[in-house]
């Protein structure tokens, strides 16, 4: 069965250091997401994409925050400049055609850890 | 506003005994809910959404509009059912994003 598969699992980070967490979705999905899940919290949304470009961005998503689909099978997300608070676990997900009736799939989660 | 309530974050049942894991929702409009599930050092997935009427491992959620309500029930709980359960409603916004509920730990014990 086609999977979502983000890498890497686990990323350590210092304050102030650029990030970039990759994602590579399923292969003829044309909506691609990511969200944040902050340790104790609810899964947040930040960013949709469609078309190659940003379809929808939470206030979250602020100018620290960029998405890219470089070669049309990664999708990744930067953070320029990372804070102590963007310490959560990121998903990525994917979803075909249609927005009615279609199911996203989620990646496992990249844990990014900001010290 | 659009939310997902899930008030309760930890469920605790013995096998056998029926679990219902609450989930409320504030939309206008006909919504479109899911329950989604997360197993231990696993991915979310989809477990159901109410448009199919489906049961899922013998889970099922019955939509009520009137009491904004997305209750998940299973009339008895196994072992492998313990596990994280968002409640998730899809945005009026047509992108197809997700708004999620905080979270139901249930945790069924032998």
């Amino acid at each position: 069965e086609p999977e979502v598969t983000q890498t890497p699992s686990h990323q350590v980070t210092q304050m102030g250091q650029e990030v970039i967490l990759r994602c590579v979705p399923i292969s003829n999905h044309l909506y691609f997401y990511w969200y944040r899940q902050i340790l104790g919290q609810k899964v947040e949304f930040l960013v949709s994409f469609y078309n190659n470009e940003i379809s929808e961005k939470s206030e979250i998503f602020d100018d620290q925050f960029s998405v890219e689909r470089p070669d049309g099978s990664n999708f990744t997300l930067k953070i320029r400049s990372t804070k102590l608070e963007d310490s959560a676990m990121y998903f990525c997900a994917s979803k075909g055609q249609g927005v009615v009736n279609t199911e996203a799939f989620f990646g496992q989660g990249t844990r990014l850890t900001v010290v | 506003a659009q939310r997902v309530t899930q008030p309760e974050k930890l469920l605790s049942v013995f096998k056998g005994a029926p679990v219902e894991l609450k989930c409320n929702y504030s939309y206008s409009g006909s919504p479109e809910l899911f329950w989604y599930v997360q197993y231990s050092r696993q991915r979310l997935q989809l477990l159901l959404r109410h448009i199919s009427r489906e049961s899922i491992k013998g889970f099922t959620a019955d939509l009520n509009k009137g009491e904004t309500s997305f209750h998940l029930k299973k009339p008895f709980a196994q072992e492998e059912d313990s596990a994280m359960y968002y409640c998730a409603l899809k945005g009026s916004s047509n992108t197809g994003k997700l708004i999620f509920g905080q979270g139901t730990t249930l945790q069924v014990k032998p």
